[in-house]
Parts: structure tokens; C-alpha cells; sequence
């Protein structure tokens, strides 16, 4: 079955000690985005790719970056992870059709605890 | 600017009702609006889309409304059951391919 998958499931961190959250499709999606979701919050847009192109929100801190390096997977970097940078992490695909109503295929998540 | 609001409260139902979730915006004028479902611990799932000129769409038990002049979006589940039980999240379009969320609303199901 074609999805979106999340590595690891569980994470834990140390406070400052840098980490990464991996995301892979087999959608063959053009669009991937990351979100971070406290509990009880709405999932918070950190940024997406259409293909090649990235795109940050405006008031996502400068300790989260990301790669895609290629159409299948996308990775989170958290480069000094703080006691507020703790949550799930989204990762979600869609098609990414121009002018067209887009539904977005989530991945399981990555719940990160930092310590 | 653009908020999305949804009952924060759990909404508590007896199984065989109708459940019906809220969801209100403000400062926007959406094309479309999804609603998903989210189970704990993972991630939200796609139910059902209904676009700004539509005034209603249904997929089986699930029924979705649209009213662009209340800004508003009510989701209905008929004869709810408990496997029903899960927070549900809706959705609007932003631009550039994304999309906003609002906070969710838990839907608890008692047999």
C-alpha cells in the first residue's frame, strides 16, 4: 500500500543535543510538509517542498531545518532541541495540483521527548 | 488574522446519535474545507472535502455542511458508534498548497 512513513515512532533527545526525524513516501507526491503538534493543539505548519522548492513559515524558529533530497524522502533537523521543542512531529504529502482542492496523507508521527 | 475555532470541549454521545462538530473562521474566505479524523498518538486522516459553492457532501455515515456567509462548517456522524471515538480536526486552505487547522474536537462514544 502506497504511505507515508515515520522513523523512529518514539525519539529522545537531550536537551542542545542536535536530532533528526526521518519521512519517506511511496505516493509519489510532489508536495511533503512537517508539523508539530502539542497536545490537544492543532498541527503547526513548520514548512514544506513543492518538489525542490522549500518553503518556511514565518515564525518557525531557526533551530528547525530540513532536506529533501530527493522526491521520496524528507528529513526534520532540530539543531539544539529545547524542553519547548517537545511534541509530535507530522510529516504529511500531497499531489499538489495547481488550482485543485489537495487532501494531505499523514504519516504516524514521531513523538520527541527531550530531556 | 485568520483563526479557526472548534469546540475545545469533548463532546460526549450515546451510541446511534448524531454527533454533531463545529467548526467557525474568521478573517478568511476559504475555497474549500476538509475535515479529518485523528486517533491518539497518530496522524490525522482525510475524511471529507467540500469546496465553497457546495452546500453539503456526504461519504456514508458522514455528512459535512458549508456556509460561507456564517463562516461556518458543521460535520455530522449518524448513528455514531463507538469505533467513531476520535478527535476531529478541520481544515482550510491557505495558499501555496497548505492548509490551517484548527485545534480539533474530541468525540467520545458510549456504547
Amino acid at each position: 500500500d502506497a504511505m507515508v512513513i515515520q522513523n523512529p515512532r518514539y525519539q529522545v533527545t537531550q536537551f542542545g543535543k542536535p536530532v533528526t526525524l526521518s519521512c519517506s513516501q511511496t505516493l509519489n507526491h510532489n508536495v511533503m510538509y512537517w508539523y508539530q503538534q502539542k497536545s490537544s493543539q492543532a498541527p503547526k505548519l513548520l514548512f514544506h517542498y513543492y518538489d525542490k522548492d522549500f518553503n518556511n513559515e514565518a515564525d518557525t524558529p531557526d533551530n528547525f531545518q530540513s532536506r529533501r533530497p530527493n522526491t521520496s524522502f524528507c528529513f526534520l533537523d532540530i539543531r539544539s532541541p529545547g524542553l519547548g521543542d517537545a511534541a509530535m512531529y507530522l510529516c504529511a504529502t500531497s499531489r499538489g495540483h495547481s488550482g485543485r482542492a489537495n487532501e494531505q496523507f499523514f504519516g504516524p508521527g514521531t513523538r520527541l521527548t527531550v530531556l | 488574522s485568520q483563526k479557526i475555532e472548534q469546540n475545545s470541549e469533548a463532546l460526549n454521545i450515546q451510541e446511534g446519535k448524531t454527533a454533531t462538530l463545529t467548526c467557525n473562521y474568521t478573517n478568511y474566505s476559504p475555497a474549500y474545507l476538509q475535515w479529518y479524523r485523528q486517533d491518539p498518538g497518530r496522524g490525522p486522516v482525510f475524511l471529507l472535502l467540500i469546496r465553497e459553492n457546495e452546500k453539503e457532501k456526504r461519504k456514508e455515515r458522514l455528512k459535512v455542511t458549508f456556509d460561507t456567509t456564517l463562516k461556518q462548517s458543521l460535520f455530522h456522524i449518524t448513528a455514531s458508534q463507538p469505533a467513531d471515538s476520535a478527535t476531529y480536526l478541520c481544515a482550510l486552505d491557505a495558499a501555496g498548497n497548505k492548509l490551517t487547522f484548527g485545534g480539533g474536537t474530541r468525540v467520545l462514544v458510549k456504547p
